[in-house]
């Protein structure tokens, strides 16, 4: 199984600030990689797959870049709207996800 | 309007059993992949089994095998999940998901539309 790990847990930024969340992989999954977004008592939507691709309808500010076992969600300008919970997952290997990272308001 | 909507969950006592169904609408629901996803309260996501646009390929994480089955009526735009010897470790909301790529030969895929989730809960 491909352990997917996620850095840091918890990320405190403040509204218009540069958010830069982490994800490793325990083996390479070359460029199948995915982020979620997830707010309290929602389903989870899809931002970015193939590592670098925004799905419809996701803002610019969203942007994703690695491949291998290194991956990176960037966030360019914190709006109030997305302080949630972030999740990688990779679909190399069947799917696994990381444990989330949490973006909270500074 | 592309939506899923999952109904079926429930408190079951361990050991027993439960059918989750996924309604789809908005789309071809047979041809995409499908897939069910779990998160139990306050943890991460858990990928729980997929199916293949024909219901040819079925897939399970190691720890439903055997006591899961994914299945779905591409005539009713509906899939399912038949669970059956339930343990407290299967508490958890059940979202249903759709494979992202139309006609998709594989499962790898990110998932781009889900629905709202069912809870189920096992407790005596």
């Amino acid at each position: 199984e491909i352990v997917m790990t996620q850095s840091p847990a918890t990320l405190s930024v403040s509204p218009g600030e540069r958010a830069t969340l982490s994800c490793r992989a325990s083996q390479s999954v070359s460029s199948n990689l995915a982020w979620y977004q997830q707010k309290p008592g929602q389903a989870p939507r899809l931002l970015i797959y193939g590592a670098s691709t925004r799905a419809t309808g996701i803002p610019a500010r969203f942007s994703g870049s690695g491949s291998g076992t290194e991956f990176t969600l960037t966030i360019s300008s914190l709006q109030s709207e997305d302080f949630a919970v972030y999740y990688c997952q990779q679909y190399n290997n069947w799917q696994t996800f990381g444990q989330g990272t949490k973006v909270e308001i500074k | 309007e592309v939506q899923l909507v999952e109904s079926g969950g429930g408190l079951v006592q361990p050991g027993g059993s439960l059918r989750l169904s996924c309604a789809a609408s908005g789309f071809t629901f047979s041809s995409y992949w499908m897939s069910w996803v779990r998160q139990a309260p306050g943890k991460g996501l858990e990928w729980v089994a997929n199916i293949k646009q024909d219901g040819s390929e079925k897939y399970y994480v190691d720890s439903v095998k055997g006591r899961f089955t994914i299945s779905r009526d591409n005539a009713k735009n509906s899939l399912y999940l038949q669970m059956n010897s339930l343990r407290a470790e299967d508490t958890a909301v059940y979202y249903c998901a759709r494979h992202r790529l139309r006609g998709a030969r594989t499962s790898r895929d990110a998932f781009d539309i889900w629905g709202q989730g069912t809870m189920v809960t096992v407790s005596s």
